[in-house]
């Protein structure tokens, strides 16, 4: 069976430092692979997806960037923190193949300071 | 751009209610997608609907493809104390922006009082 795993689960970070979430994913080839941001719980944002590796979409100008290294990895990532970028970030996969299910990570809190 | 309307925004009931929440779209859909979000973790998918008019359940849940493929029903019937939680609905269209990738819902908080 398929999961999915982030880390790190939660995260404090000053304002200014980088950042480096990772996802991945086990048991399925060629993923599309999604990072959302939920803020106060409510309301996913599709930050990037990915269908295939290298290749990243982004939908909103922000001060994150996504990387797709290997097949059922993907990172995100940020040079220098700010404090907007705080919340709940959801790593999210869906078969390439078939159906249109996206299933998600467990997240990652991050909170800026 | 597309649009997706969920109700209602929050719900407080008494346990061994029934609950009932919907989305709209601006746009025809061909998938709807119904998540459960516990505190702190990852939405779970619950139901999924392929065809307009489907009517699928999953337990005490049920949701429904609207006729005009531009709605979808979530329907939970006898609620618990553990049904508490957020729900999104979640559509695709293979038309307008986004590749046709999900468009989420703003959620529905449901409280169940003991």
């Amino acid at each position: 069976s398929q999961t999915i795993h982030q880390w790190p689960a939660t995260l404090v970070q000053p304002v200014g430092s980088p950042l480096s979430l990772e996802c991945t994913v086990e048991g399925t080839s060629n993923p599309n692979l999604y990072w959302y941001r939920q803020a106060a719980g409510r309301g996913l944002q599709l930050l990037f997806y990915s269908v295939g590796i290298g290749q990243i979409s982004s939908e909103v100008p922000q001060n994150l960037s996504a990387s797709r290294p290997q097949d059922r990895q993907f990172i995100l990532s940020s040079k220098k923190l700010l404090l907007s970028d705080s919340g709940f970030y959801l790593c999210a996969w869906q078969s390439s193949f078939r159906s249109n299910e996206q299933f998600f990570g467990p997240g990652t809190r991050l909170t800026v300071l | 751009g597309q649009q997706l309307n969920q109700s209602p925004q929050s719900m407080f009931i008494q346990e061994g209610e029934d609950v009932s929440m919907n989305c709209t779209s601006s746009s025809i859909f061909n998938t709807w997608l119904w998540y459960k979000q516990d505190p702190g973790e990852g939405p779970v998918l619950l139901i999924a609907l392929y065809k307009a008019g489907e009517l699928t359940s999953n337990g005490r849940l049920t949701a429904q493809f609207g006729i005009t493929r531009k709605d979808s029903f979530l329907n939970i019937s006898a609620s618990i104390p553990s049904d508490v939680g957020i729900y999104f609905c979640a559509g695709r269209s293979n038309y307008g922006g986004s590749q046709g990738n999900l468009i989420f819902g703003k959620g529905t908080k449901l409280s169940v009082k003991p």
